[in-house]
């Protein structure tokens, strides 16, 4: 079936730091793939996508590329910040089987942020 | 816009008790999802509906868990009886076509977290 591995956490970081979260996946088929933060109390809220291979998602300073060779999508920002402090999942979209698209998460990295 | 709705946010039940979870989509949004979350986990579907009918529900645990979408707009799910192993977090999330395309967000409520003693 279709899985997503992603590094254990928790990753604590001192501000400013570079940051890289891997994320591999396995999958029958060609998937969209999907970086999801949890802040504190919150709900999941997209971060960023990408729909195809070598297709790069970016947003507020995120970046993450899909690499079909590697089924990679590791997630990258070049100076992180105390409010990036979160739980981040890698996520795939992908035919379930049922004649429709299903979201499959990793476990998920907690991210701490220190000044 | 307002945002996915979930009610109550918090809640503790004795086992064996019914316990039930109320969601509101954003508006406009076609298919619903309920997610559970354990601790330490990512979400896991449990059911999706697609407006009024529910096109997935493999993965409910359907002796205990059952779930409505009357006039495909707001959900509710429910277990009944409770056990100690339901403690987790239940999210809600909606989007705009649902299964029909690959590339489409999701959009999370904020989730229930229930403690089952």
């Amino acid at each position: 079936g279709n899985s997503v591995t992603q590094m254990e956490g928790p990753v604590t970081l001192s501000e400013e730091a570079f940051l890289t979260i891997n994320c591999t996946y396995t999958a029958t088929g060609y998937p969209s793939l999907f970086w999801y933060v949890q802040y504190p109390g919150e709900g999941l809220q997209l971060l960023l996508k990408a729909t195809k291979a070598d297709d790069k998602g970016s947003n507020k300073g995120f970046e993450a590329t899909y690499r079909k060779e590697t089924t990679s999508f590791h997630l990258e920002k070049g100076s992180v910040q105390v409010s990036d402090s979160a739980v981040y999942f890698c996520a795939l979209n992908l035919d379930s089987g049922a004649g429709s698209y299903q979201l499959t998460f990793g476990k998920g990295t907690k991210l701490s942020v220190i000044p | 816009e307002a945002g996915v709705v979930q009610s109550p946010r918090y809640k503790i039940i004795e086992k064996k008790q019914p316990v039930a979870f109320w969601c509101n989509p954003i508006s406009g949004h076609n298919t619903l999802y309920w997610y559970r979350q354990n601790l330490g986990q990512g979400p896991e579907l449990l059911i999706r509906y697609e407006n009024e009918e529910a096109v997935d529900d493999s993965q409910l645990p359907k002796d205990r868990f059952s779930a409505e979408r009357l006039k495909g707009v707001d959900s509710t799910l429910k277990i009944q009886p409770a056990e100690l192993g339901d403690s987790a977090v239940y999210l809600c999330a909606s989007s705009p076509w649902g299964g029909s395309f690959v590339q489409e967000t999701q959009y999370f409520g904020p989730g229930t977290r229930l403690l089952v003693l």
